[in-house]
């Protein structure tokens, strides 16, 4: 899992409650990207920072969702309030300087009740 | 936006036996293409990348081709092994963007 380090590895919550998914990525890779993998839909870009700043937002889903990454070595995802359309897997994600080769974090998997 | 396709969805082989996987992309401008394996419970583990510089990359016994003109590129397993048994993704790249194929499901039967 290239040295990325996701938390919790499960969480299960209870409709409206906030949930918040945790990413520490090793040092040395300048872009973070968190990603949804889903049946229906598959593996879905959420949002991609870039040297901590957040730079494609486009495809996270609604204002419920927000992220950020205060420094270079944490980022965090949050759903407020979270619905049971929300179940998913989550990945971090990161990149050197390039952007383009991605190595994914193990994931936490979501369960909104 | 990027559309990839990828074919089979499935793919249950003899071990020993070559497992191939084919992906088109639409987008001309897409200059980078890794595939991923996933493992139950796992995240996608990158196992072999191409840039559209190159037509063709070997490692070991896995193998990655890639028609910029025609706009597609194949994954090649030779000599399968149980542990090979996984969902295999490949994806296009435009800069950071990475549009993913649906995933195939690879299964070595012993």
């Amino acid at each position: 899992d290239a040295g990325v380090i996701q938390s919790p590895r499960h969480e299960v919550t209870e409709m409206g409650q906030e949930v918040t998914l945790r990413c520490k990525p090793i040092s040395g890779h300048n872009s973070l990207f968190w990603y949804r993998q889903t049946m229906m839909r598959g593996l879905e870009l959420l949002i991609y920072f870039n040297n901590n700043v957040p730079i494609d937002d486009s495809g996270m889903p609604e204002d419920r969702f927000s992220a950020k990454m205060p420094n270079a070595s944490f980022s965090t995802l949050k759903i407020q309030p979270s619905e049971p359309r929300d179940s998913a897997v989550y990945f971090c994600a990161v990149s050197g300087e390039w952007g383009d080769t991605q190595y994914f974090g193990p994931g936490t998997r979501l369960t909104v009740l | 936006g990027e559309n990839v396709e990828q074919h089979p969805s499935t793919l249950s082989v003899q071990e020993g036996d070559s497992a191939v996987i084919k992906c088109t992309y639409s987008d001309s401008a897409s200059n980078y293409f890794p595939w991923y394996k996933q493992e139950l419970g796992k995240g996608p583990q990158l196992i072999i990348d191409i840039r559209s510089n190159v037509g063709e990359k070997k490692d070991q016994r896995i193998a990655v081709t890639l028609n910029k003109t025609a706009k597609h590129f194949s994954l090649h397993i030779t000599e399968t092994q149980p542990e090979d048994s996984a969902v295999y993704f490949c994806a296009a790249v435009n800069d950071y963007k990475l549009s993913f194929g649906a995933g195939t499901t690879v299964t070595v039967r012993a």
